[in-house]
């Protein structure tokens, strides 16, 4: 079983600049996860969708950061722009449904904003 | 909204030796609680989870974490460590009625020979 994919695994941009990040889930999970981790710090959860409807964007910076996910399989998170506290891992997981379910970790994408 | 403490962030032990890693969380509806690892140059991954039943859970690998309710506690133990147990391990708990995962700043185990 393929596991969930990120690309690019490393990202260095310049403050005020966008980017954008990629997901491909687990064939058949419908339920996706982004989530932000700051060096020290655990997963946050920036936003979570169900299918291709979102269910929790509470702790997403609106302003700044969008994320979709067409046709409810892959989904991309943009920042735009990019401040330096934006440099973090953004991790991408995937779970058959909510709740108790496990959720598959992306290896990550690493942002450096300088 | 829930949330996670997980009160070391480093613990460093012998090889052999007994570990408790700490976990408290605070909610005031039902919860689920869940251990994640993650291994050095690796994604996170499920390590073990209480969902209700036996408040005692096992992993495939030694490891062990009682949900107590009393004192909101998901405390993760093994009781001998291997060199190969060195890892980064968070604690997560999720509400029974929303959809919203919180972790724990997470707590960094190295085992020593």
């Amino acid at each position: 079983e393929a596991g969930v994919a990120q690309s690019p695994r490393y990202k260095i941009i310049e403050k005020r600049q966008s980017v954008a990040f990629w997901c491909n889930p687990i064939s058949g999970h419908a339920t996706l996860y982004w989530y932000q981790q700051i060096l020290g710090q655990g997963p946050k959860l920036l936003i979570q969708f169900q299918n291709n409807g979102v269910v929790d964007d509470s702790q997403l910076p609106k302003d700044r950061f969008s994320a979709e996910r067409l046709k409810g399989v892959d989904s991309t998170l943009k920042i735009q722009p990019a401040k330096l506290e934006d440099s973090a891992v953004y991790l991408c997981a995937s779970s058959l449904g909510p709740g108790p379910y496990e959720q598959y970790f992306g290896p990550g994408t690493r942002l450096t904003v300088t | 909204a829930q949330s996670v403490t997980q009160l070391d962030s480093q613990v460093p032990v012998f090889e052999e030796a007994p570990v408790e890693l700490r976990c408290n969380y605070s909610s005031s509806v039902s919860v689920y609680l869940f251990w994640y690892v993650q291994y050095p140059n690796q994604g996170l991954q499920l390590l073990l989870k209480y969902l209700s039943g036996s408040t005692l859970v096992e992993s495939i690998n030694g490891f062990e974490a009682e949900f107590n309710k009393s004192q909101t506690s998901f405390h993760l133990r093994k009781p001998s460590v291997h060199i190969s147990d060195t890892a980064e391990y968070f604690c997560a708990v999720s509400e029974y009625n929303n959809n919203d995962m919180r972790f724990g700043a997470g707590t960094r185990l190295t085992v020593k020979p």
